[in-house]
């Protein structure tokens, strides 16, 4: 079954440092999404992305928080100046125009702001 | 606004022994219903999902769930656990406008699977 990489696995970063997160959607795949997963808490959504543009983002996803498809095949989650609170998994998913029930996801990147 | 609640969040069964996950919605109109699941550093794999039609739903890995309007329940159910089914599961509700758009997860039920 086709899926959805993210890199890196486990990201570091220093409280106000920027960090991006990769993923690579399935290749045939038009709409994305970020959730993420605070440690003990639900996944809650962030952002979902098509056509290029933003479709609908949460409460969270403010200023400090973009996503971009800046070729073909990656996109990505930028947060412009970290906080410790956002120490958290993030997940990446998509999934095709026809297929709206199925979103396949990726493994995670576990993210850790000191 | 939709949620879910996951009442159990962390239950332990014998290996062949009968497995039930309680899911509760609360949503103002007809939901869209799934059970995802994640193994040790793996991703969210959808097990199935309740759009319409019969309210009993079978999925992947003999997984099954039953849609109760009447409890705004989702069960997931397997008549006879495995070793491999020891991992994180979570019910998800969606818009029921356009699908899985926007997913709103419980809190999650850790299973751990005894010999």
């Amino acid at each position: 079954e086709p899926e959805v990489t993210q890199t890196p696995s486990h990201q570091v970063t220093q409280m106000g440092q920027e960090v991006i997160l990769r993923c690579v959607p399935i290749s045939n795949h038009l709409y994305f999404y970020w959730y993420r997963q605070i440690l003990g808490q639900k996944v809650e959504f962030l952002v979902s992305f098509y056509n290029n543009e933003i479709s609908e983002k949460s409460e969270i996803f403010d200023d400090q928080f973009s996503v971009e498809r800046p070729d073909g095949s990656n996109f990505t989650l930028k947060i412009r100046s970290t906080k410790l609170e956002d120490s958290a998994m993030y997940f990446c998913a998509s999934r095709d125009r026809d297929r709206r029930e199925k979103l396949f996801f990726g493994s995670g990147t576990q993210l850790s702001v000191l | 606004a939709q949620s879910v609640t996951q009442p159990d969040i962390h239950i332990t069964v014998s290996e062949g022994a009968s497995l039930e996950l309680r899911c509760n919605y609360s949503y103002g109109a007809t939901p869209y219903l799934f059970w995802y699941v994640q193994s040790p550093g793996q991703g969210l794999q959808l097990l199935l999902k309740y759009f319409s039609g019969d309210t009993l739903v079978q999925g992947i890995k003999g997984f099954e769930a039953e849609f109760k309007r009447s409890q705004s329940s989702f069960n997931l159910r397997k008549p006879s656990v495995h070793w491999s089914d020891a991992a994180e599961y979570f019910c998800a509700v969606g818009a029921n406008v356009f699908g899985n758009e926007k997913l709103t997860f419980g809190t999650g039920t850790r299973l751990t699977i005894i010999p």
